[in-house]
This record gives C-alpha cells, sequence and structure tokens, in this order.
C-alpha cells in the first residue's frame, strides 16, 4: 500500500464551481501535511500548510482528519488558472523517516470556461 | 523571499559526458534536497544535505554525484548516465536541518535529457 494515496482525476471543473478532493495517509506518526500545486513542465509550489483545525487561504480551504487518516483540499469559484496538478505531502518526524516529504502521485484539475 | 534557483534550465548530454547541475538558495536554510521527477510522476527524494553534509543517499547510482560547496549552493554532477536518466531534477530547501517536518520550497528544475 502507497504511503500517500490520491485520486488521479482528471477532475473537470466548470469555472465557478466548486471541487473538493482528498488524500489518504497510512503512516499514523505524520506529523506535518501540505498541499503543493505543478503545473505542467513546472516545479511543485506550496499551495498551504494543513492544520489539524483546518485553514482557508482565499478560495482554497484544507482540512485534516487524523482518525480517518485523511487531508482534503477544497477550491471555491474555480478560475481557469486553478488548472494544475495538485501534490499531498506528508512528513513524518518518526527516526527513520527524518522529515522526508512522501508525495500523493497527485489530483489532476482541468478547470474549463 | 522563498526562491531557490537552478541552472541550468535544460540540458541535453551523451551517454559519455560529464555535466553539473547547480542550485542556489539565500534564505540561510540549513537543509538542500535533490529529487528526480518523471513524467506523470511525483517527486522521488535522490539526496539530502543537513547542514552541509549528507544525511541522505536514497540508494542513488554512483554516475550521480552530489556536493555541497558551502550551505548556499548544492551541486549535482553527473557522469556516464543512461538515457532513463532523463527527467526534471530538481532542488529544495528547507529552513531546519533534517529531522524536522518543515516546508521544502523548490527551486524550478533543470530538465535533463540524455541522448
Amino acid at each position: 500500500r502507497k504511503e500517500v494515496e490520491q485520486d488521479p482525476g482528471p477532475f473537470n471543473v466548470p469555472e465557478g464551481a466548486t471541487v473538493a478532493f482528498n488524500c489518504t495517509y497510512s503512516n499514523s506518526a505524520s506529523q506535518s501535511f501540505f498541499w503543493y500545486r505543478q503545473d505542467c513542465r513546472k516545479e511543485p509550489k506550496l499551495l498551504m500548510s494543513v492544520y489539524s483545525s483546518g485553514n482557508e487561504d482565499g478560495r482554497f480551504t484544507a482540512q485534516l482528519n487524523r482518525a480517518s487518516q485523511y487531508i482534503s483540499l477544497l477550491i471555491r469559484d474555480s478560475k481557469l488558472s486553478d488548472s494544475a496538478t495538485y501534490l499531498c505531502v506528508v512528513t513524518s518526524s518518526a527516526a527513520d523517516s527524518w522529515g522526508k516529504l512522501q508525495f500523493g502521485a497527485g489530483t489532476q484539475v482541468v478547470v474549463t470556461p | 523571499d522563498t526562491e531557490v534557483t537552478q541552472t541550468p534550465k535544460h540540458l541535453v548530454m551523451g551517454m559519455t559526458n560529464k555535466k553539473s547541475l547547480k542550485c542556489e538558495q539565500h534564505m540561510g536554510h540549513r537543509a538542500m534536497y535533490w529529487y528526480k521527477q518523471k513524467a506523470k510522476k511525483p517527486p522521488e527524494l535522490m539526496f539530502v544535505y543537513s547542514y552541509e553534509k549528507l544525511s541522505i543517499n536514497e540508494s542513488v547510482p554512483s554516475r550521480f554525484s552530489p556536493e555541497c560547496p558551502n550551505s548556499s549552493l548544492l551541486n549535482l554532477h553527473l557522469h556516464a548516465l543512461q538515457p532513463e536518466d532523463s527527467a526534471l531534477y530538481l532542488c529544495a530547501s528547507s529552513q531546519e536541518g533534517l529531522g524536522q517536518a518543515d516546508t521544502q520550497y523548490f527551486g524550478p528544475g533543470t530538465r535533463l535529457t540524455v541522448l
């Protein structure tokens, strides 16, 4: 089983609509959670960290459910520029993980006019 | 400023060539990383330097040789590569040393093609 799993999509979203997707992680010792976005042939860019109480940054809302070991990302009022692959990233402070990033395979979002 | 720079942006090399990739950050970050990313796959960790010392080598073939000349620079020396080594090579840095679950910031990458 992969440590971090995501629905690869693509999620085809009309402009202005809301889209949400989840990411599950298997290591209960995971401590830090992030969403990165990656445009085609570009580097991953930090979108937001995910905090236990959930957090919002403009049109983006991230949630963490430790009991069920998943995080979610919701995008409201989707823009064409939101089209990208969204990478779920998890780290663990366990000694054998040394804070290494564990990446999901990414969820592709395509916003259409 | 969370900028990590990488040069060159693109590199084409033959299997007998020797080349180097360069990465630089001036954020005072203490950990620097090399990743390899193939198309439609997530980045795969190759090496980690923490406080200028090699802390992690993820069983990378010896044809890849990392070097950290100082706290701001990270190089990846390439020699006798194979066509399957063609990929996007990403450098990243994080504020704290390895062992801290810290945010990593990525450079734009070097797109490498091995002929």
